[in-house]
């Protein structure tokens, strides 16, 4: 069955410094997406990046970036130059195919220190 | 605004009431999903519609939870007899998937109803 795992239940990290936040996962199909969103407090989640399983560059988006390590089953989600609007909680999805439904790890709670 | 809406934002309630949530999608998105989240976890899934049809229910789902999408619209979700463990955000998202190709699916959600069973 398919899983995700965050490990981090919170971290921090210094305006303008690079934090990195780790997601595992548990799949034996091939071809798939992977997701990162963000949930600020009291507020909708919106989609930070998308990787898909089968393109070996890692995708970026502005300031985020993530290390997809597919033998590995990691897609970690890095955040440079952080800013304080990133202080939120981060979740890691995966869709089942066919379903699309997701399933999400427990998330990360980013703290921004000014 | 044309993004996932969602009423009411907040409800309370007693134990024993039943409660309806509304989500209006995206227009032109053909599948609507719907989450409850609990605090300190990640959306755990319930249910979702393809146009009007739903397709899939989590055994989370219990016999007291029902939820429609009349015409492919907007949906309802309402719980019955309402117990302190229903007590949770209830996400709505939805999404565009064209089943001729491409396996994409971005989901869009919306803020979300807390629901408080006192």
């Amino acid at each position: 069955a398919q899983t995700v795992t965050q490990s981090q239940p919170e971290m921090s990290v210094q305006e303008a410094e690079t934090v990195t936040l780790s997601c595992t996962y548990d799949t034996s199909e091939s071809d798939y997406y992977l997701f990162w969103y963000k949930q600020p407090p009291s507020r909708q989640m919106i989609l930070v990046i998308r990787q898909e399983a089968y393109k070996q560059q890692n995708a970026t988006e502005n300031r985020f970036s993530v290390n997809f390590q597919k033998a590995a089953k990691s897609f970690s989600l890095k955040i440079s130059d952080s800013q304080l609007g990133d202080a939120a909680m981060y979740f890691c999805a995966y869709p089942f195919s066919g379903t699309y439904k997701y399933i999400f790890g427990t998330g990360t709670r980013l703290k921004v220190l000014a | 605004d044309t993004g996932v809406s969602q009423n009411p934002r907040h409800k309370i309630t007693k134990r024993g009431q039943n409660v309806t949530f509304r989500c209006d999608p995206i227009s032109e998105h053909n599948r609507l999903y719907w989450y409850r989240q609990t605090l300190g976890q990640g959306p755990e899934f319930l249910t979702y519609f393809q146009n009007e049809a739903q397709l899939e229910k989590s055994r989370l789902l219990s016999d007291r939870f029902s939820a429609e999408r009349p015409k492919g619209s907007f949906s309802t979700l309402e719980i019955q007899r309402t117990e302190q463990g229903d007590s949770a955000m209830y996400l709505c998202a939805s999404s565009l998937v064209r089943l001729a190709g491409g396996y994409y699916n971005e989901q869009f959600f919306g803020p979300g109803t807390r629901l408080t069973v006192l």
